[in-house]
């Protein structure tokens, strides 16, 4: 149980492109979602933590205008790179937790960006 | 400082016992977890542990922790080399938030 599934899994696309990525939960309702970055070799960076029908809570110095959360349900989130340059070239991984405190993060498989 | 510190690299041969340690800070958090990374991969949950647990076992993978100390480990007997990946120890805050420690590069020689 707790499966994340995350989409696409790789994206090669020119500078300037919108690229939407989808999380979704597929056997459990999350509540929130979990939007993290991560660079070669390092940890996993937090970008934003997203919660059904509210804004999304971003953390300091993420870009909300750059990187739009939209969670309209209780099984998906998604998150668009708006106008993406090379600079956002990055490993962009979700998570989400079961309903209830101190529920474990479920992590989705990550998705590879590269922007040319 | 990061909040939750791990070393780097780690070494061993096939058929040997890993333990990849870990310390953290703040003394609320109620789970501590265990998560592991493989090439190009999301992070799987391997295990985690109440903060009122000394020891978790599952299998392989046995969880210590020293709540006086803050020091989480996690030890994988008889690593195999499928066991070769990143893994990351985190503690949870208030929200479901993660921290994560830096992650500790397990490599196991056949």
């Amino acid at each position: 149980g707790a499966v994340v599934s995350q989409h696409p899994s790789r994206v090669i696309c020119k500078s300037g492109t919108s690229v939407k990525i989808e999380c979704r939960s597929l056997d459990f309702q999350a509540t929130t979602m979990f939007w993290y970055r991560q660079f070669p070799k390092q940890s996993l960076m937090l970008m934003a933590t997203s919660n059904e029908g509210s804004k999304a809570t971003y953390e300091q110095g993420v870009e909300k205008d750059k990187f739009l959360i939209n969670h309209a349900s209780l099984t998906l989130s998604t998150l668009t790179v708006a106008s993406a340059h090379p600079e956002d070239s990055s490993f962009y991984i979700c998570s989400a937790s079961p309903r209830g405190s101190n529920q474990p993060q479920h992590f989705g498989d990550g998705t590879r960006l590269s922007i040319l | 400082g990061e909040d939750v510190e791990q070393s780097l690299f780690l070494s061993v041969r096939e058929g040997d016992s890993s333990v990849i340690n870990c310390t953290y800070t703040d003394s609320s958090s109620t789970y501590l977890y265990w998560y592991k990374q493989e090439p190009g991969a999301g992070l799987q949950l391997l295990t985690y542990i109440f903060s009122n647990m000394d020891m978790k076992q599952d299998q392989r993978l046995t969880v210590l922790l020293n709540k006086k100390d803050k020091h989480l480990s996690l030890r994988i007997a008889d690593t195999q080399t499928g066991d070769s990946a990143i893994y990351f120890c985190a503690e949870n805050r208030a929200g479901n938030m993660l921290t994560f420690g830096g992650g500790t590069r397990l490599m196991v020689k056949p």
